[in-house]
C-alpha cells in the first residue's frame, strides 16, 4: 500500500520568506508526528498530532513555527520567516497507535535551504 | 541529557565480516525501542520492534537484540547493500508521545 509522502522534496527560499511542508500520513494511521533532521544530527521532536489535535506542541522551536491537521489526515507544517538555521530536511511519519504498536512509518523528508 | 547514545558513530567492515551495532538508553521506563535504517536522501525505513528485555528479532542479516539498557543489532557477513545509516529511537513508557533518537551509526560495508 501507499506510504508516507511528503511534499515538495526540496525547497530553496530566501531568509524571511514562509514556507508551507505538507505530509500525507497512512490511510487509516491516527498519529502523526513531524521531525527535523540537521546533518550529521539526530531526529528532533516537533510536534504531535493525535487525529486532528495537537496535544504535545512542545518541539516547535519558536513562534515561527506551526502545523495543522485536518480530516485525521494530511497536515502542514508552517515556518514563517524562515532563518538560515532552519535549513535542515524535515521527516513526517504516521502510526497506527494501537494498543500493541506504535512504530512509525517515515516519509521521504522535505530539504529545506534557507539561503 | 541524552536518552539515546548510538555506538560507533561510524563503522566500516568488509563484505562478510561480523559486527554489532549499539544502543543505549537512559528513558525511566520503557514502552518500545526502535530500529531504523536511513539511506543517504531518503527517510528512515522501519526494520524492527522490541518492547521487552530478552527480546530478539531477525530479518535477513539483522538481529536485534534487547537488555535493560541497550539494545544491539548484529549483522552477519555483511554486503555492501547493507550500508546505510542505522538510527535507534525509545519511546517513553510514561509518555507515549515521546520518541528519543539516537544519533545513529553510519556503516560502511566495502566489498
Amino acid at each position: 500500500g501507499a506510504g508516507v509522502s511528503q511534499s515538495p522534496s526540496n525547497k530553496v527560499t530566501e531568509k524571511g520568506k514562509d514556507v508551507e511542508l505538507r505530509c500525507d500520513p497512512i490511510s487509516g494511521h491516527t498519529a502523526l508526528y513531524w521531525y527535523r533532521q540537521s546533518l550529521g544530527q539526530g531526529l528532533e521532536f516537533l510536534i504531535y498530532f493525535q487525529g486532528n489535535s495537537a496535544p504535545d506542541k512542545s518541539g516547535l522551536p519558536s513562534d515561527r513555527f506551526s502545523a495543522e491537521r485536518t480530516g485525521g489526515s494530511v497536515s502542514t507544517l508552517t515556518i514563517q520567516r524562515t532563518q538560515q538555521e532552519d535549513s535542515a530536511v524535515y521527516l513526517c511519519a504516521s502510526s497506527l497507535r494501537s494498543a500493541s504498536t506504535d512504530t512509525q512509518y517515515f516519509g521521504p523528508g522535505t530539504r529545506l535551504t534557507v539561503l | 541529557e541524552d536518552q539515546v547514545t548510538q555506538s560507533p558513530e561510524a563503522l566500516r567492515l568488509q563484505e562478510g565480516e561480523s559486527s554489532s551495532l549499539n544502543c543505549s538508553y537512559t528513558v525511566s521506563g520503557l514502552r518500545g525501542l526502535f530500529w531504523y535504517r536511513q539511506d543517504p536522501g531518503k527517510g528512515p525505513e522501519f526494520l524492527f520492534t522490541l518492547y521487552s528485555a530478552g527480546e530478539e528479532k531477525e530479518k535477513e542479516r539483522l538481529k536485534a537484540t534487547l537488555t535493560k539498557k541497550e539494545s544491539f543489532l548484529h549483522i552477519t557477513a555483511p554486503k555492501p547493500e547493507d550500508s546505510a545509516t542505522y538510527l535507534c529511537a525509545v519511546q517513553d513508557r510514561d509518555n507515549f508521545n515521546k520518541f528519543y533518537f539516537g544519533s545513529g551509526t553510519k556503516l560502511n560495508v566495502k566489498p
